[in-house]
């Protein structure tokens, strides 16, 4: 299974933009890259997801480098409601749905 | 349109004995995956159905099956009970149409072996 990097753990600040960091250097052709989100005692909740090329979505936009082997999750205003712990997922299993979560990024989102 | 529901959502076992966990995926979803979810592990793949057949299987003893029905629900067992099991077991449902569907999650059920 294709490997993703991300820190920790990072902090931010309410109605300010997040950028959330991936590295996938191993990432092949057919692998989408997942967004995925756990808030506390909830189960994951899907983010946004891309192949190629950048997408956007109501929740947050997905910047994908142009080599594929690193992404940014960017959430423009974040609030309370998006601390969470955030994982970058690749699916590239043919014909499955199974996804690998590492160990993910705990968002913090101060007042 | 209704979502994922998990069934029961907390349990109480002890060592030695079996469980039956309950998931019902969102309407016309014809796929379901499990994952185990612990403080040390994080989230491991557990299973993968799709219209009653196991479509992919995670690294896990035998002690923990699954099974998938017509109707699209999902069950999963697992026998002979060890403290390591306690964990929230979370079910996910999808349309099965490949690597970039959207997985739904539920609430997950919470064991704890005793």
């Amino acid at each position: 299974d294709a490997k993703t990097t991300q820190p920790n753990s990072m902090e931010s600040n309410e109605e300010e933009p997040v950028h959330l960091p991936c590295n996938h250097s191993t990432i092949s052709g057919t692998d989408y890259i997942h967004w995925y989100r756990q808030l506390p005692s909830q189960g994951p909740e899907y983010v946004i997801h891309g192949l190629t090329s950048n997408v956007n979505n109501r929740m947050a936009s997905l910047a994908i480098a142009e080599d594929r082997k690193s992404s940014t999750l960017i959430l423009h205003r974040a609030t309370l409601r998006d601390a969470a712990v955030y994982y970058c997922i690749l699916s590239g299993q043919g014909g499955s749905e199974k996804l690998v979560f590492g160990k993910g990024t705990k968002l913090t989102v101060n007042p | 349109k209704a979502g994922v529901t998990q069934t029961p959502r907390y349990l109480i076992k002890t060592r030695g004995q079996q469980v039956t966990l309950s998931c019902s995926p969102i309407s016309g979803h014809r796929s379901v995956s499990w994952y185990q979810q612990t403080p040390g592990q994080g989230l491991q793949f557990l299973f993968e159905y799709f219209s009653e057949t196991q479509r992919n299987k995670g690294n896990f003893p035998g002690r923990f099956s699954g099974r998938q029905f017509s109707n699209s629900r999902s069950e999963m067992n697992v026998s002979t009970l060890e403290l390591g099991d306690s964990a929230l077991y979370l079910c996910a449902s999808g349309r099965g149409q490949g690597i970039s569907e959207t997985q739904y999650f539920g609430p997950g059920t919470r064991l704890l072996v005793l």
